[in-house]
């Protein structure tokens, strides 16, 4: 199984901030990575795939980047509407697994 | 407009049987990859198990051979039949679209939550 390791755990960040979150694969995964966004009481949301394209509905703030077993999230500039909990998951190998989270809460 | 409802959560003792529907519209459950993830209170996200649109199944080794994918193509309705349930499959279970025929998720239901207490 690969596992999914995400860090930082937690991120405080100031509105108007940029934010960098990663997630590292224990094996290669090559660009098969998605990224979500999840809000309190939500369902998960779909927000990169393929390590870099943005999902329908994402500003272009957000960025993807990426391959093998290192990839990274940025929010280049944090709006109120992006504090949640954001996920990335590997869809290269069986079982299907996510990382941890990574919560972004206002400083 | 793609829609995915779940319903069949509730409060089940250890050892007990419930069964999972997520009711589609929108789009074609037969036609697409179907999951279920499953997150537990306050937890991150768990892969549970695919439907392909050809028929196969896989299972995360915490739920085989105790839970079962299918779909009823005429009701256009996944379901997710839970046997033999754990304290630990205590959950939301939501169902998901897998997107272009991957195995990543574009739309989620909203989940319905499973509580295995006595």
């Amino acid at each position: 199984e690969i596992v999914m390791t995400q860090s930082p755990a937690t991120l405080s960040v100031s509105p108007g901030e940029r934010a960098t979150l990663s997630c590292r694969a224990s094996q290669s995964v090559s660009s098969n990575l998605a990224w979500y966004q999840q809000k309190p009481g939500q369902a998960p949301r779909l927000l990169i795939y393929g390590a870099s394209t943005r999902a329908t509905g994402f500003p272009a703030r957000f960025s993807g980047s990426g391959s093998g077993t290192e990839f990274t999230l940025t929010i280049s500039s944090l709006q109120s509407e992006d504090f949640a909990v954001y996920y990335c998951q590997q869809y290269n190998n069986w079982p299907l697994t996510f990382g941890g989270g990574t919560k972004v809460e206002i400083k | 407009e793609v829609q995915l409802v779940e319903t069949g959560g509730g409060l089940i003792q250890p050892g007990g049987s419930l069964r999972l529907s997520c009711a589609a519209s929108g789009f074609t459950v037969s036609s697409n990859y179907m999951s279920w993830v499953r997150q537990a209170p306050g937890k991150g996200l768990e892969w549970v198990s695919v439907l392909y649109s050809g028929g196969t199944t896989y299972y995360a080794d915490s739920v085989k051979g105790r839970f079962t994918i299918s779909r009823d193509n005429s009701e256009n309705t996944l379901y997710l039949q839970m046997n033999s349930l754990r304290a630990e499959d205590t959950a939301v279970y939501y169902c998901a679209r897998g997107r272009a025929g991957a195995n990543y998720f574009d739309y989620w239901g909203q989940g319905t939550l499973v509580t295995v207490s006595s």
